[in-house]
């Protein structure tokens, strides 16, 4: 069964430093795509960043870049030159892509708080 | 760049009534799901379709639950006896073959 599990509740990050966001998942199938959505307090959700777990380089988008541990199982989210608009929940998905490709599941999440 | 719509933004029902909730997926894209989220906690999974049958499901879509695609353009959320416990912000999203899943903006449903 899928599982996704954010150790971090709230994160606070100085301005124009950067933060690592940890996300571990499980998963017994070999092929899965992972998810980071940005949910500002305005409420909408907002993609962030995908890794396939094929991928052979870390994602990147932009500020956003992927730390993706197999072995580990983790995908952690790396936002690097921290704004105060970065200030949101901040969500890791995972979909499995064999056995429920329809079905993307979410963590519960870290609220990132960005400090001037 | 196009988008998912959910309408209404905001929908207050009182319990036992009927509540349809209303989104308008990306054009060309195949999937599309429901998801809920209380108070702004965790993103919960309610229902993904595919081809126009429900192809997986939570424990939380019971009975009192259903989707449909009335047409090539809307697809609909339907709770037939709401329950306070219901309240809850209801996302609509929608996805093409291998993308990420686009979410609209969302329809906060408060049952009084």
């Amino acid at each position: 069964a899928q599982k996704i599990t954010q150790t971090q509740p709230g994160m606070f990050v100085q301005e124009k430093e950067a933060v690592t966001l940890d996300c571990t998942y499980d998963t017994s199938d070999q092929s899965y795509g992972l998810f980071w959505y940005k949910q500002p307090s305005s409420g909408e959700m907002i993609f962030l960043i995908y890794q396939g777990s094929y991928d052979e380089q870390n994602a990147t988008e932009g500020r956003y870049s992927l730390n993706f541990q197999k072995a580990r199982k983790s995908a952690n989210l790396v936002i690097s030159a921290s704004q105060l608009g970065d200030s949101a929940m901040y969500f890791c998905a995972m979909r499995d892509e064999e056995t429920s490709y329809d079905k993307v599941i979410f963590g519960p999440g870290t609220s990132l708080s960005v400090i001037p | 760049e196009p988008e998912v719509t959910q309408t209404p933004s905001h929908q207050v029902t009182q319990m036992g009534q009927e509540v349809i909730l209303h989104c308008v997926p990306i054009s060309n894209h195949l999937y599309f799901y429901w998801y809920r989220q209380i108070l702004g906690q965790k993103v919960e999974f309610l229902v993904s379709f595919y081809n126009n049958e429900i192809s997986e499901k939570s424990e939380i879509f019971d009975d009192q639950f259903s989707v449909e695609r009335p047409d090539g353009s809307n697809f609909t959320l339907k709770i037939r006896s709401t329950k306070l416990e219901d309240s809850a912000m209801y996302f609509c999203a929608s996805a093409g073959g291998n993308s990420p899943l686009h979410f609209g903006n969302g329809t906060r449903l408060t049952v009084t």
